[in-house]
């Protein structure tokens, strides 16, 4: 089946730096990746979907110079969290696409102290 | 906004008994939606999904019924397991195309040994 893998599992990190995380589609090219975010005992929203190649597109209220998307490749999107603060840790989920399927990551815990 | 949204938070069952988990959906245009199980720590996992042009679809002990009438699907688990705990979501393809996935609000499933 599609596997979809994220990198790290969980961070932890200061308030004021920057998070990359990485979603790669491993078995298949993905032709949108997709990134999620979930708050504690709650669901999962859309922040953005990107497509190889192009610029992202932010669902509303979800602010682009703050959460960095680049998709360089058919198997990679990277989600960075610029100048985090501690209102930004949540568990973020990335899914790739391809064929009208999604198939989602397990997920990246992110703590900002 | 259009949205997916669920009747029940939790849902507390005996192990060996059936459960059912509702869904209400608003957007009379949703043409195709999914349910998925999300265990703690992990990405959401594929259940089942079901287009509208059918009314019940079913898979290895799970059953998904769509009304389209009053706008409602329900996800049936028979023979409920301790390993059945977890969150359940509906969910809606929207955006054009139908290509993003939109989560409803999530149903907690304890099953009781």
């Amino acid at each position: 089946g599609a596997v979809v893998s994220q990198h790290p599992s969980r961070v932890i990190c200061k308030s004021g730096t920057s998070v990359k995380i990485e979603c790669r589609s491993l078995d298949f090219q993905a032709t949108t990746m997709f990134w999620y975010r979930q708050f504690p005992k709650q669901s999962l929203m859309l922040m953005a979907t990107s497509n190889e190649g192009s610029k992202a597109t932010y669902e509303q209220g979800v602010e682009k110079d703050k959460f960095l998307i680049n998709h360089a490749s058919l198997t990679l999107s990277t989600l960075t969290v610029t100048s985090a603060h501690p209102e930004d840790s949540s568990f973020y989920i990335c899914s790739a696409g391809v064929g009208g399927e999604q198939f989602f990551g397990p997920g990246t815990r992110l703590t900002v102290l | 906004g259009e949205s997916v949204g669920l009747h029940l938070p939790t849902l507390s069952v005996q192990e060996g008994d059936n459960s059912i988990i509702n869904c209400a959906y608003s957007n009379s245009a949703s043409d195709y939606f999914i349910w998925y199980k999300q265990e703690s720590g992990k990405g959401p996992q594929f259940i089942i999904d079901i287009r509208s042009n059918m009314d019940k679809r079913q898979g290895q002990r799970v059953t998904v019924l769509l009304n389209k009438t009053v706008k409602h699907l329900s996800l049936q688990i028979a023979a409920t397991q301790p390993g059945d705990s977890a969150v359940y979501f509906c969910a809606e393809k929207a955006g054009t195309g139908g290509f993003k996935t939109i989560f409803g609000a999530g149903t907690r499933l304890f099953v009781k040994a």
